[in-house]
């Protein structure tokens, strides 16, 4: 099984340009998230959603963006790249939100703004 | 909202070592706790849980107990291998199922 599979494993961008990260998952899950970790600091949560056309903020939103059409797909989208934006991005999925907290990390994105 | 509290690293040790990495948390209700770890160059995955005061979850040799009275739910092995290098994570889930991670805690097994 593919899991979490995320996409570009590596990005360098220049100040100021945008990208999208993409994240798929095939085990159907219904809820998405998208955490950023930087050294020292753990994981932050982005956004999430908890099924397609749903999405919310989590502790650091902004200078992003997030869309769910569909079940599988979760792309992160950086507008206006900035330093502060340089970082480790995870994809993770879930069943079900109710304690289960057993989430499925993707293997990250790691994204340099310069 | 929560907050947890882990130990810094990095932790050195020799194999066959006692290994403990403290967490404790700041929680309203009663949380589900969580251990999950980083093996080099990849994601994170769940080590072991634990839904409800004094459960003790355990996979792979590790083992941590739901301490309610103290807020902690420190996470042991008896005895680490090399192979148990990565980056520990404790994480209490808030009442909507969202996951609070520490800062994570480095452990380094030396043959």
């Amino acid at each position: 099984n593919a899991g979490v599979t995320q996409t570009p494993k590596f990005r360098i961008l220049k100040i100021g340009q945008s990208m999208t990260l993409q994240c798929a998952q095939d085990m159907n899950h219904n809820y998405m998230y998208w955490y950023r970790q930087d050294p020292g600091m753990g994981l932050k949560l982005i956004y999430y959603s908890v099924g397609a056309g749903i999405t919310d903020k989590g502790e650091v939103p902004n200078g992003y963006n997030v869309s769910r059409s569909t079940t599988e797909d979760f792309p992160l989208r950086l507008e206006l790249a900035a330093p502060s934006q340089t970082s480790v991005y995870f994809c993770a999925s879930s069943y079900s939100k109710r304690n289960t907290g057993e989430l499925f990390f993707g293997e990250g994105s790691r994204l340099t703004v310069l | 909202g929560n907050s947890v509290t882990q130990m810094e690293g990095p932790v050195t040790l020799s194999e066959e070592a006692f290994l403990t990495i403290n967490c404790t948390y700041t929680a309203t209700g009663y949380p589900s706790l969580f251990w999950y770890v980083q093996y080099p160059g990849e994601g994170l995955q769940l080590l072991l849980k634990a839904t409800k005061a004094d459960d003790k979850g355990s996979n792979k040799g590790f083992e941590a107990t739901y301490r309610k009275e103290t807020t902690s739910f420190h996470l042991e092995k008896g005895s680490v291998q090399v192979s148990d290098s990565a980056v520990y994570f404790c994480a209490p889930s808030d009442s909507w199922g969202k996951l609070q991670f520490g800062a994570g805690t480095q452990v380094v097994v030396t043959p």
